[in-house]
């Protein structure tokens, strides 16, 4: 069965400094999607950034940047320039490539302050 | 462009109780789902549906019923509402059930049972 942990159940940063969100997962697929989303107060769920395990290449969005390992099975997100915006639950997903598995962590709370 | 559209938003019910969480979205997706957001616990797969009469269980269906007679609305059913259920839910819908349909997700709906 799969698995997705973040074991950093809280973490605090000040505006314009770099965070980086731990998320590892367990799998024995060899094709799958990474997602990682944002859940602000308003407790809509935003999609931040995905990224297929094919790809080598890892995925950007702006400010947001993931740190790939497949063999070390590790999907870290990075946040540069943080902003008061950011403060949000993120949460890292894994699906399988046949689409029966979406499997979400627990979450990270990241609080950005001035 | 609505989207994915939850309603209630907030709902309070005594245990025993039944009611059912709406769920409608109107970008044609085939797949749907119904997710439970408890506190450490991340989100969690309740129900999940892949097209217009077709459902499946996810990983806590126990206690909930869902439908789906139609492609655009997905509502899921608490026939005897128990306090284990008092918990946030999230409905989210994707193009297909492929793995690299990012899911968009409604508000969410904050259940409490007394």
């Amino acid at each position: 069965a799969q698995t997705v942990t973040q074991s950093q159940p809280e973490m605090s940063v000040q505006e314009a400094e770099t965070v980086t969100l731990s998320c590892t997962y367990d799998t024995s697929e060899n094709n799958y999607y990474l997602f990682w989303y944002k859940q602000p107060p308003s407790r809509q769920m935003i999609l931040v950034i995905r990224q297929e395990a094919y790809k080598q290449q890892n995925a950007t969005e702006n400010r947001f940047s993931v740190n790939f390992q497949k063999a070390a099975k590790s999907f870290s997100l990075k946040i540069s320039d943080s902003q008061l915006g950011d403060t949000a639950m993120y949460f890292c997903a894994f699906i399988n490539q046949a689409g029966t598995a979406l499997i979400f962590g627990k979450g990270t709370t990241l609080s950005v302050s001035s | 462009n609505a989207g994915v559209t939850q309603t209630p938003k907030f709902q309070v019910l005594k245990t025993g109780q039944s009611m059912t969480l709406q769920c409608a979205q109107d970008m044609n997706h085939e797949y749907m789902s119904w997710y439970r957001q408890d506190p450490g616990m991340g989100l969690r797969l309740i129900h999940y549906s892949v097209g217009a009469g077709i459902t499946d269980q996810g990983e806590v269906p126990n206690g909930y019923n869902v439908s789906r007679s139609t492609t655009e609305d997905f509502p899921l059913r608490l026939l005897s509402a128990a306090p284990s259920q008092t918990s946030v839910y999230f409905c989210a819908s994707s193009q297909d059930r492929r793995y690299d349909s990012p899911l968009h997700f409604g508000n969410g709906t904050r259940l409490t049972v007394t």
